[in-house]
């Protein structure tokens, strides 16, 4: 079975653009979590969908956005790109809405953005 | 929102010492607490997992302890290996939250031969 699968894995740009990452889940899993990681927060919490549906949000500003297909991928986006958007952004995938009652949470290798 | 501390940030042992890991949270509506390992370059995998209704779980050389009234819970490995080597993340997740997890800020935990 294949895993969370993560594209690009790394990817530059410059301040004011925007990037949209992908995230393609455990076949069969219909729930999507994102999470962004640095060395300086730790792992935060963006925010999760579940049947194409936003779930929860993280304290991240309007220009982190997401969405669900109704094959369970996802998307991510970040408009206006700023130096401290740099990070390793983690998607990670579970069966249903509610851990630990149907499995673990699955992450993805992440993809590495870096803003010039 | 919950928020999870995690002692120490970084931890040096010898090979076959135990190496213990804490986090304490705030939430008492915490009821998930799921121990992460990430290697150098890879993704974070659970390692060991332990619900509010539990004092304790064992997985051969991986135990955690959860204190609900002190809001605390621990890793413990013992006997440790070099391919122990990684940072460890605790996590926290409150019921009715989804899947959304709130992680501690990591422990770096290296094994010397």
């Amino acid at each position: 079975k294949a895993g969370v699968t993560q594209t690009p894995r790394y990817l530059i740009k410059t301040r004011g653009q925007q990037v949209t990452l992908s995230c393609s889940p455990i076949s069969g899993h219909r729930s999507v979590s994102w999470y962004q990681q640095t060395p300086g927060q730790g792992l935060q919490f963006l925010f999760e969908y579940f049947s194409e549906t936003q779930r929860n949000k993280g304290n991240f500003p309007g220009r982190f956005s997401g969405r669900q297909f109704s094959n369970s991928r996802s998307e991510m986006n970040v408009s206006t790109l700023e130096l401290g958007d740099s990070a390793l952004y983690l998607c990670a995938s579970s069966l249903q809405l509610h851990i630990p009652d149907t499995g673990e949470l699955f992450f993805g290798e992440g993809s590495r953005l870096t803003v010039l | 929102g919950e928020n999870v501390e995690q002692h120490p940030s970084t931890l040096s042992v010898q090979e076959g010492d135990s190496a213990v890991i804490k986090c304490t949270y705030s939430d008492s509506a915490s009821n998930y607490f799921p121990w992460y390992k990430q290697e150098l370059g890879k993704r974070p995998q659970l390692i060991i997992d332990i619900r509010s209704n539990v004092g304790e779980k064992k997985d051969q050389r991986i135990a955690v302890t959860l204190n609900k009234t002190a809001k605390h819970f621990s890793l413990h490995i013992t006997e440790t290996q070099p391919e122990d080597s990684a940072v460890y993340f605790c996590a926290a997740r409150v019921v009715n939250a989804g899947n959304m997890l709130t992680f501690g800020g990591g422990t770096r935990l290296m094994v010397k031969p």
